[in-house]
């Protein structure tokens, strides 16, 4: 089976720095793009980073560029995003999703970053 | 590029036809993605390149359009279909996605 099992989320004061994972099994985990997504309480979608197969290129939305940095292991199965200089905005449930021809899928169950004081 | 999805919600019965629209604000081809959102859980995805029904999902999902204006359509709701439904595109990054349309039960 298909899985994205995603880890590292919690609550972290302004300013604080936290790392995500997502765990993939089931799947050539090397052979495909990902990404992360992220949906602030009762709100929409916004996507937040894309990695290459091979870890280059990486793309980033404006709303995180030069805080967040998104990385893999291929060895391990693993995607990472390193958040860093957090603001409340930035308080969602973070998605790594992994990418097919044309969409992303699966998606994993999500982990929630809450930043406050 | 913007996506627009209209209605922002909608109340429907069960069997009733659903339609859910999403217009682009440039020409996009057919690189437009539907997922369905339960609360609580992740997106899932319905139909990719704008008319194709991903493996698993029930053919009363279909999809159409090309260039700006995009349809999801369900042809028959059922009582599993009330969610939120996404559109995205994936003509260029950054990639978006539409604001949702929420099915409630009439």
């Amino acid at each position: 089976e298909v899985q994205l099992v995603e880890s590292g989320g919690g609550l972290v004061q302004p300013g604080g720095s936290l790392r995500l994972s997502c765990a993939a099994s089931g799947f050539t985990f090397s052979s495909y793009s990902m990404n992360w997504v992220r949906q602030a309480p009762g709100k929409g979608l916004e996507w937040v980073s894309y990695i290459s197969s091979g870890g280059s290129p990486t793309y980033y939305a404006d709303s995180v560029k030069g805080r967040f940095t998104i990385s893999r292991d291929n060895a391990k199965n693993s995607l990472f995003l390193q958040m860093s200089s957090l603001r409340a905005g930035d308080t969602a449930v973070y998605y790594c999703a992994r990418e097919i021809p044309g969409a992303w899928d699966p998606w994993g169950q999500g982990t929630l970053v809450t930043v406050s004081s | 590029i913007q996506l627009t999805q209209s209605p922002s919600s909608l109340s429907a019965s069960v069997g009733d036809r659903v339609t859910i629209t999403c217009r682009a604000s440039q020409a996009i081809s057919n690189y437009l993605a539907w997922y369905q959102q339960k609360p609580g859980k992740a997106p899932k995805l319905l139909i990719y390149a704008a008319s194709t029904l991903q493996s698993g999902v029930p053919s009363r999902f279909s999809g159409s359009g090309s260039g700006t204006d995009f349809t999801l359509t369900i042809s028959s709701l059922q009582p599993e279909d009330f969610a939120t439904y996404y559109c995205q595109q994936f003509k260029s990054y950054p990639l978006t996605f539409g604001g949702g349309t929420k099915v409630g039960i009439k």
